[in-house]
């Protein structure tokens, strides 16, 4: 089956620690993307690729970092820079065709807890 | 910019009663329109879309319609269940552009 996988669902740190989120896809798609969601809150764009070794930031990236150095990974990294980073972390990946309006497909997200 | 309005929740419904979640849009051109829902604890699941004006999107009961005369995409079911308890976000996508969300709106369906 195609999907998106992230792993773990469930991440704990202790303050000061960096920490890498996993997501790959075997969808054969272009773009991906990585969203922060907070308890009650909407989708906030934390960084996105729409090719291989491009990546670009979106509205809340500091902190933050990410590679794409596969077309089916875009790991995320939350540094010790950020500041307040427990959250639900989603990935999503989208394929760009003609028009560049498709639907984005996401994973199952990761719930980081930072101790 | 492009921006995307939907109802303030949380909204309660009984079993069995029509739902309608309204959602508006503003974007240039001609955006593509979709329906997420989040079920507790999950990810975002493709509900239904619609790529161009007066298209209908439907899915599981579920349905929107592309309005363009009135920017909106509002979702309806005519008859909710227990299981359709879960946060629901209206979305678009201009060419090329990132998708934009709105803020979404908690939906729970008491028996």
């Amino acid at each position: 089956d195609g999907g998106i996988t992230q792993s773990p669902k469930y991440l704990f740190r202790k303050e000061g620690q960096n920490v890498t989120l996993s997501c790959e896809q075997n969808l054969n798609h272009d773009a991906m993307y990585w969203y922060r969601q907070d308890p009650g809150q909407g989708l906030r764009l934390i960084y996105y690729s729409q090719i291989v070794n491009d990546f670009q930031k979106g509205d809340i990236a500091e902190g933050y970092s990410v590679s794409r150095e596969k077309k089916e990974s875009f790991p995320l990294t939350v540094t010790s820079a950020q500041k307040n980073p427990t959250a639900f972390y989603l990935c999503a990946s989208s394929i760009e065709g003609t028009g560049g309006r498709n639907e984005q497909f996401f994973g199952p997200g990761t719930r980081l807890t930072v101790l | 910019g492009n921006s995307v309005t939907q109802m303030e929740g949380p909204v309660t419904l009984s079993e069995e009663a029509f739902l309608t979640i309204n959602c508006t849009y503003t974007a240039t051109g001609y955006p593509s329109l979709f329906w997420y829902v989040q079920y507790p604890g999950e990810g975002l699941q493709l509900l239904l879309k619609a790529t161009k004006a007066d298209d209908k999107g439907s899915n599981k009961g579920f349905e929107a319609t592309y309005r363009k005369e009135t920017t909106s995409f509002h979702l309806e079911k005519g008859s909710v269940q227990v299981s359709d308890s879960a946060v629901y976000f209206c979305a678009l996508r201009a060419s090329y552009d990132k998708v934009i969300f709105g803020p979404g709106t908690s939906l729970s369906v008491i028996p």
